[in-house]
């Protein structure tokens, strides 16, 4: 069974420029995470979305971060415009459904560097 | 705000020794717990989870859970140095499907 998929793996940008990130989740999960992770820290969700509709979305900064997941499947998180400080590990995670007790898979992620 | 703290350390043990690595976290409700191992580089990879009180056991990892004091703990036996990585803790439940993440805590097992 093939894990959670990720691109790009990684991406050096310059401030104030637009970046997406893509995640495939594993087939069949219906609920899919994004997470940030900064250097020396936990991951921090971003978003959760159960099919294709968005929940759990407070920690997303809505000024500059956008998200989407078409179909239920796919996901694509975008910033716009990119700053210093969203250099980060952008991490996408699927689980089955969503509830206490079920297993989170994450991708590979992405390492974002912000010049 | 629910918190969930970890000694970021580093943990340095020897190779063939037992390694204990804590968590404590502040929701009271708080439902499942969950330990990821995540190499330099990599992303978090779930090694055990853990719902009721006492302990559980998969190979070398035994997961602690004690909920009146609100830890949770992970014993790594006869570690390698392969185990050397970070260690989170990861909180859920209590009313949310969200899993609050601690900063995790960097285990070096030297040989």
């Amino acid at each position: 069974e093939a894990g959670v998929v990720q691109s790009p793996r990684y991406k050096i940008i310059e401030k104030k420029q637009p970046v997406a990130f893509w995640c495939n989740p594993i087939s069949g999960h219906n609920t899919l995470y994004w997470y940030l992770q900064n250097l020396g820290q936990g991951p921090e969700l971003l978003i959760r979305y159960e099919n294709e509709e968005a929940v759990d979305d407070s920690q997303l900064p809505k000024d500059r971060f956008s998200a989407e997941r078409l179909k239920g499947v796919d996901s694509t998180l975008k910033i716009q415009p990119a700053e210093l400080g969203d250099s980060a590990v952008y991490l996408c995670a699927s689980s089955l459904v969503a509830g206490a007790y079920n297993e989170q898979f994450f991708g590979p992620g992405t390492r974002l560097t912000v010049l | 705000q629910k918190e969930v703290e970890q000694n970021s350390g580093p943990l340095s043990v020897p190779e063939g020794a037992i390694a204990s690595l804590n968590c404590t976290y502040s929701d009271r409700g708080s439902q499942s717990f969950f330990w990821y191992r995540q190499y330099s580089g990599k992303s978090p990879e779930l090694i055990m989870f853990i719902y009721s009180n006492g302990d559980k056991e998969d190979g070398r990892f035994t997961a602690q859970l004690n909920k009146a004091s609100q830890y949770v703990s992970l014993l790594i036996r006869d570690s390698q140095p392969s185990d050397s990585a970070t260690y989170l803790c990861a909180v859920r439940g209590g009313g949310s499907y969200i899993p609050t993440f601690g900063r995790g805590t960097s285990l070096i097992v030297h040989p």
